[in-house]
């Protein structure tokens, strides 16, 4: 099975601050990931597809990079509604999918 | 509106039988996947399997293989997870989500499962 690896685990920031999670796949799965974020007590919402595209609705805050094996998730400036933890999610037709381990932003 | 609107909580004794329910609606229920996502105790999402309700094709991850059994029922919109035989182990959350181009873009509520003697 392909395995992801999400770092940092935890990540304290601020309003404001630009925020950079990684995600990295244990073999390449061209650009078939998405991330997550997921609030105490509820399901996980849809933000990136297809590594870089934004779902309908999400602020243009959050943007997706990467293809092969080494993606990131940026928030470019920190809003208090994104304290939250954030997934990645591999999806590979040859394969079952995978998430990553989860990153929390906390305030700092 | 696409909603998924999944079973209550459950509270079970091991040994067990039991199975959950997510309820698709406001789309065309055979033409998405379906998958299912378990969530231990303050742990992260673990992919658990997916079925396809137009032909029943099911896929499974092997950490999950052989412990359930994901079905649908095209005629009522709903898909299922089921489990012979409950452990402790089994104490999650569990939610259902739809499977578009390649990410889960509707989650239903979730179902707490206890499993406790």
């Amino acid at each position: 099975d392909i395995q992801m690896t999400q770092s940092p685990s935890t990540l304290s920031a601020s309003v404001g601050d630009r925020v950079t999670i990684t995600c990295r796949a244990s073999q390449s799965i061209s650009s078939w990931l998405a991330w997550y974020q997921q609030k105490p007590g509820k399901a996980p919402k849809l933000l990136i597809y297809k590594a870089s595209s934004l779902e309908s609705g999400v602020p243009s805050r959050f943007s997706g990079s990467g293809s092969g094996t080494e993606f990131t998730l940026t928030i470019s400036s920190l809003q208090p509604d994104d304290f939250a933890t954030y997934y990645c999610q591999q999806y590979n037709s040859y394969s079952p999918d995978t998430f990553g381990g989860g990153t929390k932003v906390e305030i700092k | 509106e696409v909603q998924l609107v999944q079973s209550g909580a459950e509270v079970k004794k091991p040994g067990e039988s039991l199975k959950i329910s997510c309820k698709g609606s406001g789309y065309s229920f055979t033409s998405y996947w379906i998958g299912w996502v378990r969530q231990m105790p303050g742990k992260g999402l673990e992919w658990m399997g997916i079925i396809y309700p137009g032909d029943s094709d099911t896929r499974y991850s092997p950490s999950f293989q052989g412990q359930v059994t994901i079905s649908a029922d095209k005629s009522i919109s709903t898909a299922y997870l089921q489990w012979s035989s409950l452990k402790a182990s089994d104490t999650a959350m569990y939610y259902c989500a739809r499977v578009e181009v390649a990410g889960f873009d509707y989650w239903g509520q979730g179902t707490l499962v206890t499993v406790s003697s």
